[in-house]
């Protein structure tokens, strides 16, 4: 059974850039959540979409948004890109009730 | 305070040691208690679940969960040299959501 798949792994990009990242989840599995990690904040979670809905979001800008497709596929989006953004983004998927698996993450640096 | 608080390390023990990890949390809310290891440069693995208290034992690895005291811990038996990673514990609330509260995580070295 195929895991969560991210793409890219790797991309740096410029300040006052935009990125966009993607997210497959396992087969069947309806949420996907995106955190942020950076070694000062750890994981912070950034927001959950369940059936193309957003139902939560954490304490992030505007600057981040993010969407999910009807075949469960996400994408999330960092406008006006800064420093500070440089980090670790990882997707999760799961059936929306229980157990939660993380992809590989997507690495940006911000420079 | 933070909601999760977990000890950063790191955590050197010899080959074959017990390994205890813990992890306290503020918030009463949180019924559903997760364990991750993650890797250089990969993402979290999740190692064990946990719903409300009690012990979830699965091979050489062992979760606790004592929700009056706010606590959790997981703990590794006979650890291996492969066993050096950070593990995150990691919370959620009984929302139906898939939001989690993680810790930091705690660095642990398994020396040969």
């Amino acid at each position: 059974k195929a895991g969560v798949t991210q793409t890219p792994r790797y991309l740096i990009k410029t300040r006052g850039q935009q990125v966009t990242l993607s997210c497959s989840p396992i087969s069947g599995h309806r949420s996907v959540s995106w955190y942020q990690q950076t070694p000062g904040q750890g994981l912070q979670f950034l927001f959950e979409y369940f059936s193309e809905t957003q139902r939560n979001k954490g304490n992030f800008p505007g600057r981040f948004s993010g969407r999910q497709f009807s075949n469960s596929r996400s994408e999330m989006n960092v406008s006006t890109l800064e420093l500070g953004d440089s980090a670790l983004y990882l997707c999760a998927s799961s059936t929306g009730e229980n157990t939660i698996y993380f992809g590989e993450g997507s690495w940006l640096t911000v420079v | 305070q933070k909601e999760v608080e977990q000890d950063p390390g790191p955590l050197s023990v010899p080959e074959g040691a017990i390994v205890s990890l813990n992890c306290t949390y503020s918030n009463s809310a949180f019924q559903y208690f997760m364990w991750y290891r993650q890797y250089s440069r990969k993402g979290p693995e999740l190692l064990m679940y946990t719903y409300s208290s009690g012990n979830k034992e699965d091979g050489r690895f062992t979760a606790q969960v004592d929700k009056s005291s706010k606590y959790i811990s997981l703990f590794i038996r006979d650890s291996q040299p492969s066993d050096s990673a950070t593990y995150l514990c990691a919370m959620r609330e009984n929302s139906g959501y898939s939001t989690l509260t993680f810790g930091k995580g705690t660095m642990l070295l398994v020396s040969p």
